[in-house]
């Protein structure tokens, strides 16, 4: 199927730990973003890669350090988890750097104890 | 920098018709899109208005007024599984990227 995929769907871990989050789009898209949704279900936008470039990077922690190997994969790496840091995070892509469209992955949800 | 007011909550009765509005404060536009999303999934994408106008597909029709900085999901014939949020988001120039609303809860009652 084309589509959006994140792995894992839930991640369950301990503050201080380290972990990673994978995205995958077969859609073909150049565009690729990472979103917080926090418990008010507020979308905010943390980074987006065009053609493995980084092109927004807003103000996140620098525990998170995005990596996109190509086109196809953009990973999400946090250190040193927080409480702070649950929430819902969805990969999306987009057609058009402009972004108007975005198709989104099914979401990770990270709980932290 | 961007904002966007949309309504918290909606109810409304299976089989008629609501409206859920969107103003947004941008510099710079390229266009304002909409979005579902059920509780437990991720955000799907349903319409993308760039030019004035109202753009339909199938139950859904979305508005935009540049002019009044305004826009509007309309949905008609309302399903039970149309209960969900409905986000409406803003692509200012150069900024590459989408803010979005807070979303609308829409609860459809029988």
């Amino acid at each position: 199927d084309t589509a959006v995929s994140q792995t894992p769907k839930y991640l369950v871990t301990q503050m201080g730990n380290d972990k990673s989050i994978k995205c995958e789009q077969n859609l073909g898209h150049d565009t690729m973003y990472w979103y917080k949704q926090d418990s008010k279900k507020f979308l905010k936008i943390m980074f987006s890669y065009n053609n493995k470039e980084l092109i927004i990077n807003e103000t996140v922690p620098n525990r998170f350090s995005p990596k996109s190997p190509d086109k196809a994969h953009l990973n999400l790496h946090i250190n040193s988890l927080e409480l702070g840091d649950s929430a819902v995070y969805f990969c999306a892509s987009s057609p058009s750097i402009a972004g108007g469209v975005q198709f989104f992955g099914p979401g990770t949800r990270l709980t932290v104890l | 920098g961007q904002s966007l007011e949309q309504p918290s909550e909606v109810t409304a009765v299976e089989g008629a018709i609501v409206q859920i509005n969107c103003t947004y404060q941008t510099s710079g536009f390229y266009g304002l899109s909409w979005y579902q999303q059920h509780d437990g999934g991720a955000p799907t994408f349903l319409s993308y208005n760039a030019l004035d106008g109202l753009e339909e597909t199938g139950r859904f029709s979305s508005f935009l007024s540049r002019s009044d900085s305004y826009g509007y999901l309309l949905l008609q014939e309302l399903q039970m599984k149309d209960s969900a949020s409905y986000f409406c988001a803003v692509n200012g120039a150069g900024s590459y990227q989408l803010t979005f609303g807070k979303g609308t809860k829409l609860s459809v009652i029988p």
